[in-house]
């Protein structure tokens, strides 16, 4: 079967740096994706990782290790808009299915 | 703004309704996509269409039905839901869904509330 593990719920301050950890147990896969969702409002993407490693975009970075089906989703200098939830979501080869985990709600303290 | 519309942006039917949602987008994208989002539940992909055919039907109900009449629309039928249905539609869009990093890019979705 397919499963996709977050934390449900993360606080942190901001200006501070955050770590939101992703483990998924699928028959296969074929790149991770990792979208940010404001309350009530639709998805977006962030980044993807295919090979295992650190990818960089501004603020955020993603981390894959395929041999550990993990990843996180790093966020530095914290913003109070960076308050959201952040959904991990996985490609299963067999179809190209993208299965999406049940987000992490990331809260920000002034 | 994403590229990618939804409208209505909210419904509320009852159990012999029938309504439609429709779905545009504008990034000149090959597939097109509907999804299930419900409270403290992942979401849910309910069909893909690639190049205006359907290649994925996950296992959802007969009282949805989907239509794609050509790669910038798609539409979902409703008829005869029940209240479990109520929860937020998204469609979303992507260059295709082939190997590769093909980003989806979603709608602002449909709050369908079934009485």
């Amino acid at each position: 079967g397919q499963n996709i593990d977050q934390p449900t719920e993360m606080t942190a301050t901001e200006g501070a740096i955050v770590q939101i950890n992703c483990t998924y147990q699928t028959s296969g896969f074929n790149g991770l994706f990792w979208y940010q969702q404001h309350a009530g409002e639709a998805p977006t993407f962030l980044s993807y990782n295919v090979l295992d490693g650190l990818e960089e975009k501004g603020r955020f970075s993603s981390f894959l290790s395929r041999s550990k089906g993990y990843s996180y989703l790093l966020l530095k200098e914290l913003q109070m808009k960076d308050s959201a939830s952040y959904l991990c979501a996985v490609r299963d080869p067999r179809d190209d299915k993208i299965i999406f985990g049940k987000g992490t709600r990331l809260h920000i303290l002034p | 703004e994403t590229g990618v519309t939804q409208t209505p942006r909210h419904l509320v039917m009852g159990m012999t309704n029938k309504k439609s949602l429709k779905c545009e987008q504008h990034l000149g994208h090959n597939a097109m996509y509907w999804y299930k989002q419900s409270a403290k539940k992942p979401l849910e992909l309910m069909f893909v269409y690639n190049f205006k055919e359907q290649t994925e039907n996950n296992s959802v109900p007969s009282r949805f039905s989907p239509e794609c009449p050509n790669s910038s629309h798609l539409f979902l039928h409703l008829h005869t839901l029940q209240p479990e249905d109520s929860a937020l539609y998204l469609c979303a869009s992507s260059q295709d869904t082939g190997q590769g990093s093909y980003e989806q890019y979603f709608g602002p979705g449909t709050r369908l509330t079934v009485t």
